[in-house]
């Protein structure tokens, strides 16, 4: 099994600040998709990087998927309260066919 | 585009108990996959079907199993039900595959007693 570790487990922070949160493993994936879920739902997906180096961004979130596709990131610029959730982090295994989900990192922005 | 739909949302079952679950993919949608999700162990990966095939197989006992029919719709059954199986039950449906933008439904939640 490629196993994914995000850090922080948990995040508090004030509406306004910045703040990243990691995904690493030691195993390559061919691409990672970043989810946040909200309680009581299914995790939405945010976005997905295939590309070594490849930056991606989503208003305020800056995705980052590293050079040897074994880590990524997610960078929030000005935290909002709606943006309060569990990310997840998820690599495609080898074989196409199944997600390999971090446990996530639960942010709390409070007003 | 009507999205996933999962039924039931909610179940109380006692231990020794079987349990079936079920999943209606959005309409187009050839794969489904189903995970488990726990406080402690994240969300883990159970199986994925593709046009009635069980193309992967994640870590479970045999308890554990599930079909999918021809109109894409799936089922997930768990046998003999421990404690430990009390979770957060999600399907997701894709065009073709989980490395594909998948699509979750809201889940069912399982309590064994």
């Amino acid at each position: 099994t490629q196993l994914l570790e995000q850090s922080p487990q948990f995040l508090s922070i004030q509406e306004g600040e910045n703040l990243t949160v990691y995904c690493n493993s030691s195993s390559v994936f061919s691409s990672l998709q970043w989810y946040r879920q909200e309680p009581g739902e299914g995790p939405v997906l945010l976005v997905t990087v295939v590309t070594g180096g490849e930056v991606k961004k989503l208003k305020r979130l800056t995705f980052q998927f590293g050079d040897a596709r074994k880590d990524s990131s997610l960078h929030i610029t000005a935290a909002q309260p709606g943006d309060t959730g569990l990310y997840l982090c998820a690599g495609v295994s080898n074989s196409g066919y199944a997600l390999n989900f971090g446990k996530g990192t639960s942010l709390l922005v409070t007003p | 585009k009507a999205g996933v739909t999962q039924t039931p949302r909610y179940l109380i079952k006692t231990r020794g108990q079987q349990v079936t679950l079920s999943c209606s993919p959005i309409s187009g949608h050839r794969s489904v996959s189903w995970y488990q999700q726990t406080p402690g162990q994240g969300l883990q990966f159970l199986f994925e079907y593709f046009s009635e095939t069980q193309r992967n197989k994640g870590n479970f006992p045999g308890r554990f199993s599930g079909r999918q029919f021809s109109n894409s719709r799936s089922e997930m059954n768990v046998s003999t039900l421990e404690l430990g199986d009390s979770a957060l039950y999600l399907c997701a449906s894709s065009f073709s595959g989980p490395s594909y933008e998948q699509y979750f439904g809201p889940g069912t939640r399982l309590t064994v007693t």
